[in-house]
């Protein structure tokens, strides 16, 4: 498995502002991802983070929207820019681990996001 | 692209009992995995138990266990012995086993939340 932190575990913000969410792992990783869960819905993925290279979004979300931070291999930061109410979601890192010979992801805790 | 369903929005059962979970899929690719994750009111999305598309054999993990129909593309889940720390949302998850162009992902069901009644 995989330990993972996320900070902050939640905050209530304006709209307008933006707010910055980080991942750490306590291994490396070649490839972080960042999911949405809006309230009562199931989890989508916003992009994957490679270490060295620029993050791969998702249909429907843009990297000024959702500009992504990789700077090594055991950290990863999503900034949710210019907030708006639809914004308030929780937010989850996840890390891929390779077990024998299968791929699983492993979620971090979460943020939990309320613009108002 | 591939889709996930999962057509049960609620399920309860009671302590004790068991309990099967539906999730069929969409996919054109032979070569997959699937997943059940759990998450809790704590929010946590905790792995409850992985298959690999190639095996026959049907994973185990203590309580649960799950019903593969490669066929039909049927991934139940079943909770043996349901206990009341199972409540919790449950989704279906699928994964290309082949990474490349962001088939890394998961696609999620919209899930199934469990009650369990003592």
């Amino acid at each position: 498995s995989a330990v993972i932190s996320q900070k902050p575990s939640r905050d209530i913000c304006q709209r307008g502002t933006s707010l910055t969410i980080q991942c750490q792992v306590d291994s490396q990783v070649t490839m972080m991802f960042w999911y949405r869960q809006q309230p009562g819905q199931s989890l989508t993925l916003i992009a994957t983070a490679n270490q060295g290279s620029e993050a791969t979004y998702e249909s429907g979300f843009v990297i000024d929207k959702f500009p992504i931070s990789r700077p090594n291999l055991t950290f990863s930061t999503l900034t949710v820019s210019n907030m708006s109410p639809e914004d308030s979601s929780i937010y989850l890192c996840s890390v891929a681990r390779t077990s024998g010979s299968t791929d699983t992801q492993y979620f971090g805790p979460g943020t939990r996001l309320t613009v108002l | 692209a591939q889709t996930v369903t999962q057509s049960q929005p609620e399920m309860s059962v009671q302590e004790a009992e068991t309990v099967t979970l539906s999730c069929t899929y969409d996919t054109s690719e032979s070569d997959y995995y699937l997943f059940w994750y759990k998450q809790p009111p704590s929010r946590q999305m905790i792995l409850v138990i992985r298959q690999e598309a190639y095996k026959q054999q049907n994973a185990t993990e203590n309580r649960f266990s799950v019903n593969f129909q490669k066929a039909a593309k049927s991934f139940s889940l079943k909770i043996s012995d349901s206990q009341l720390g199972d409540a919790a949302m449950y989704f279906c998850a699928y994964r290309s086993r082949f990474t490349q162009g962001g088939s890394e992902k998961l696609v999620f069901g919209k899930g199934t939340k469990l009650t369990v009644n003592p």
